[in-house]
């Protein structure tokens, strides 16, 4: 594994709050990126980073935000969450040739 | 939109027995790689051909891809009961000079009954 950590693994919050969801990684990779998982869908890109201060959006970027300033660290925020946000959020960097995952972050807005 | 689209979407068999996953696409790829999610985790590679690749084999996976018809195929052998996962094929579509904007399929769900 790449050593990436995401932080929380869990959360419930209620509509119209903001989130933060924060990926770690050790391996100074310099593309970082945002999916979310939902039945049906497979994985969808929702933003990536292509440096610090450096992103873009991807498929599914509406209602989502995100921020680089590290290396090491990348931010998802959901501005004010929505029922449809509930959904597990993988953040995974790039290697080489390939994508390395974090564990996900299962998200529950009521 | 969805590139790769992997069939079937759900797969059953006995331990000893060998799966095979396919996966289509529509556009020019660079590679396509397959990744493996067991429940509640992250996904995990397993092999990446290159466009320039009919073949590759590594331990017990074996990949086929045809540019012509756009379509790879997964072939697990052997089956293990820990090989039960969900199985998602990748294309790297990325123009050049930039990197691993992968498009991910909806995966086949592969159960292994001992």
């Amino acid at each position: 594994d790449a050593g990436i950590t995401q932080s929380p693994r869990h959360k419930v919050t209620e509509t119209g709050t903001p989130v933060t969801l924060r990926c770690h990684q050790t391996e100074n990779h310099r593309y970082m990126y945002w999916y979310r998982q939902d039945p049906g869908h497979g994985l969808r890109l929702i933003h990536y980073s292509y440096g610090v201060k450096d992103t873009d959006k991807g498929e599914v970027s509406d209602g989502y935000s995100v921020s680089r300033s590290k290396t090491e660290d990348f931010l998802l925020t959901l501005e004010s969450a929505t029922s449809s946000q509930t959904s597990v959020y993988f953040c995974a960097t790039q290697g080489r040739e390939t994508q390395y995952f974090g564990p996900g972050t299962r998200l529950l807005v009521l | 939109s969805q590139q790769g689209e992997e069939d079937p979407q759900a797969l059953s068999i006995q331990e000893g027995e060998n799966a095979t996953m396919n996966c289509s696409y529509k556009t020019s790829i660079n590679n396509l790689q397959w990744y493996r999610q067991n429940s509640g985790r992250g996904l995990v590679h397993l092999i990446l051909i290159r466009s320039n690749e009919r073949e590759k084999h590594s331990g017990r996976l074996r990949v086929t891809l045809d540019t012509s018809k756009k379509s790879s195929s997964l072939l697990i052998t052997a089956s293990r009961a820990a090989d039960t996962a969900s199985y998602f094929c990748a294309t790297d579509a990325s123009p050049w000079g930039s990197q691993g904007n992968l498009i991910f399929g909806k995966g086949t769900k592969l159960s292994v009954k001992p």
